[in-house]
């Protein structure tokens, strides 16, 4: 089963727009973390978010995450044409087997125009 | 960037061939980890390991085994390879076992004809 789901599954802006995008998930969580994926390549962490803390920041990276909701969002601000890519939310499991191991949504995929 | 290698990066081979794709961490992280994606979609964890002489099939399905018995070294093998088998495979490791970030290698695009 899929524990995130993310939307929208592509997103296109102009260079100097803010991106958003948002990650839902099912069961409780440890934390949550954001990925980037260039084409063909293997991700890269970009953020991670405790189940207690509301807001993170990192750079241009803004993450929040609404446990009572089950919903997560990443803005990226000041857009660039380097951060093309795909980005996925993957959620870590609290305990138990789980422990530990990260399930990844779909990812969303966005394109940034010079 | 990640010290977390896997090679090949490309492989094309014929059906019923055995394969071994190679996934090394100089990072001395205890945890690993496959991961299947098609084209586009999600990461499915078809393997993991918590560290030497440890290894757990994932949420999905594989055909696939594994083995560890270094801790910087975590080989994927295909027995008996099928065009089904197609798809990027993707290495990862962790240092501990808190869901803590996982450092990803480049991939090995895998093609079954």
């Amino acid at each position: 089963s899929q524990q995130g789901e993310e939307d929208p599954q592509a997103l296109s802006i102009q260079e100097g727009e803010n991106a958003t995008m948002n990650c839902s998930y099912k069961t409780s969580i440890n934390n949550l973390q954001w990925y980037r994926q260039n084409s063909g390549r293997g991700l890269v962490h970009l953020i991670l978010i405790r189940s207690n803390e509301r807001e993170k920041h990192s750079g241009r990276l803004r993450v929040t995450l609404d446990t009572s909701k089950k919903s997560s969002s990443l803005l990226i601000t000041a857009s660039r044409a380097a951060d093309t890519a795909s980005y996925f939310c993957a959620t870590a499991s609290p305990g138990g087997t789980s422990y530990g191991k990260l399930t990844f949504g779909q990812g969303t995929i966005l394109t940034v125009h010079p | 960037e990640a010290d977390i290698y896997q090679t090949p990066r490309y492989l094309v081979i014929g059906t019923g061939k055995k394969i071994t794709l190679e996934c090394s961490q100089t990072m001395g992280h205890d945890k690993m980890y496959w991961y299947q994606q098609d084209p586009g979609m999600e990461l499915h964890l078809i393997h993991y390991s918590y560290g030497v002489n440890s290894t757990e099939k994932g949420d999905l399905s594989s055909e696939s085994t594994v083995s560890r018995i270094r801790t910087e070294h975590f080989p994927l093998t295909l027995e008996s390879a099928r065009p089904s088998h197609t798809s990027q495979y993707l290495c990862a490791s962790s240092e501990w076992a808190g869901g803590n970030e996982q450092y990803f290698g480049p991939g090995t695009r895998l093609t079954v004809t």
